[in-house]
């Protein structure tokens, strides 16, 4: 099936510096990818939805300057956490739709990203 | 409001026994209703996705049903083995929207010996 990758899988880094992931569509191609938050014990919350050469679309409440999304080619979409603080330390994931919005294209989610401030 | 809703919120059952797992939705028009697993600290993988005219779909011991009508969703697990103690994600797309997918909090279920 469908895979989607995410780098790193790990991450921990100094307040105040910047944090890429990366998320790629190994084997198809996506238009849209998607990236999500997850804190312990709760359930995905939708940050922005990106699309391969336009502007991500953000989720209320989503800071888009510092949740800088680029999604350079179909398979390859990248999440940079700017000035990271402490409370940016959370799971981050990402998936990629296969088929058209709406359609039963099957959705699928990268590993997951975690990142660590201190 | 297009929302979906999952009870219970956590779950503890011993291995061998059954368990059904509930997901509630508003989301309208619908499209399409996926069943996710999410074991901690890695990416949810797909158990099932049902469309508009199917009622049940099964994926080993996985069987999911699905009523369009009341809107409601079950995921059924027959013989739980530890290694089902994981979260189960509930998310339905909507037929439109550029954002169309609406995700359940979870169901956590822990299977202990």
């Amino acid at each position: 099936g469908a895979v989607v990758s995410q780098h790193p899988s790990w991450v921990i880094c100094k307040s105040g510096t910047s944090v890429k992931i990366e998320c790629r569509s190994l084997d198809f191609q996506a238009t849209t990818m998607f990236w999500y938050r997850q804190f312990p014990k709760q359930s995905l919350m939708l940050m922005a939805t990106s699309n391969e050469g336009s502007k991500a679309t953000y989720e209320q409440g989503v800071e888009k300057d510092k949740f800088l999304i680029n999604h350079a080619s179909l398979t390859l979409s990248t999440l940079t956490v700017t000035s990271a603080h402490p409370e940016d330390s959370s799971f981050y994931i990402c998936s990629a739709r296969v088929g058209l919005a709406g359609f039963t294209g099957e959705l699928f989610f990268g590993e997951g990203s975690r990142l660590t401030v201190l | 409001k297009n929302q979906v809703e999952q009870s219970p919120q956590s779950l503890i059952i011993l291995e061998g026994k059954n368990c059904t797992l509930q997901c509630n939705y508003t989301v309208s028009p619908f499209s399409n209703l996926r069943w996710y697993k999410q074991d901690t600290g890695r990416g949810p993988v797909s158990l099932t996705i049902m469309t508009f005219s199917e009622n049940t779909k099964s994926n080993g011991r996985y069987t999911a049903t699905l009523d369009a009508d009341t809107k409601q969703s079950s995921l059924h697990i027959t013989a739980s083995q530890l290694s089902d103690s994981a979260s189960y994600i509930c998310v339905v797309s909507a037929e439109s929207g550029a954002n169309n997918l609406f995700f359940g909090t979870g169901t956590r279920l822990t299977v202990i010996p």
